[in-house]
């Protein structure tokens, strides 16, 4: 089925540095989702995008719809130990659809 | 407020035996969704149900799986016979299709192991 294409795989960063993940697609979707996994545990939505252009923030984290419909990229700013985890973003053609999910991006951060 | 159950959290079963995994969605969401998380394959979708009815099944991966929902409140996915390669984390999620902002929430997962 459809795949999201995310990079980079994998993150190591020092504590407080900035980070910057992004998803492309070969196909529109109206939704774009960013989300959070820690281990055990399902993954949490950190923000949601609904209009081509819009960019938001939810306290230290930025994401951005593109223009295209087809990307997406979602940027942390100073990070903490907490932000540990895989993050991943996820497309919605329509309001009733179901999620297509990228294959994430694992980050870890070093004291 | 309870979020998406699933149960059971871990099981791990012989090749051969039937799995049956169970999700109650958050009380009010009319959209409720199973997806399969592999370290290969990532997040998959499965099926997804809009007011109990199967919409797309299309990510069934065969026939060895089937998905019901009852009600409003349960759905159950079944395997039957399982094989090790179906060994994976199931999640459950629910969304109120219809709103704008709607958000789809995960439950913790069922973790399958098929020996």
């Amino acid at each position: 089925g459809q795949q999201l294409n995310q990079s980079p795989q994998s993150m190591f960063i020092q504590e407080g540095e900035d980070v910057s993940m992004n998803c492309t697609s070969s196909s529109i979707f109206n939704t774009w989702l960013w989300y959070k996994q820690d281990p055990g545990e399902g993954p949490v939505l950190l923000i949601a995008l609904y209009k081509a252009g819009e960019l938001t923030s939810n306290g230290r984290l930025t994401a951005q719809f593109g223009i295209t419909r087809k990307d997406s990229f979602l940027n942390i700013s100073a990070s903490i130990p907490s932000d540990v985890g895989i993050y991943f973003c996820a497309g919605q053609r329509g309001g009733a659809d179901g999620l297509t999910f990228g294959k994430g991006t694992h980050l870890i951060i070093q004291p | 407020d309870a979020g998406v159950i699933q149960s059971p959290r871990h099981e791990v079963t012989e090749m051969g035996q039937e799995v049956t995994l169970r999700c109650k969605p958050i009380s009010g969401h009319n959209s409720l969704f199973w997806y399969r998380q592999t370290m290969m394959r990532g997040l998959e979708l499965l099926i997804y149900f809009n007011n109990n009815v199967p919409i797309d099944d299309s990510g069934m991966p065969e026939d060895r799986f089937s998905a019901k929902m009852p009600n409003a409140s349960f759905s159950t996915l079944k395997i039957q016979p399982s094989e090790p390669r179906d060994s994976a984390v199931y999640f459950c999620a629910s969304s109120l299709t219809g709103v704008r902002g709607n958000t789809i929430y995960f439950g913790e997962g069922s973790w399958l192991t098929v020996v």
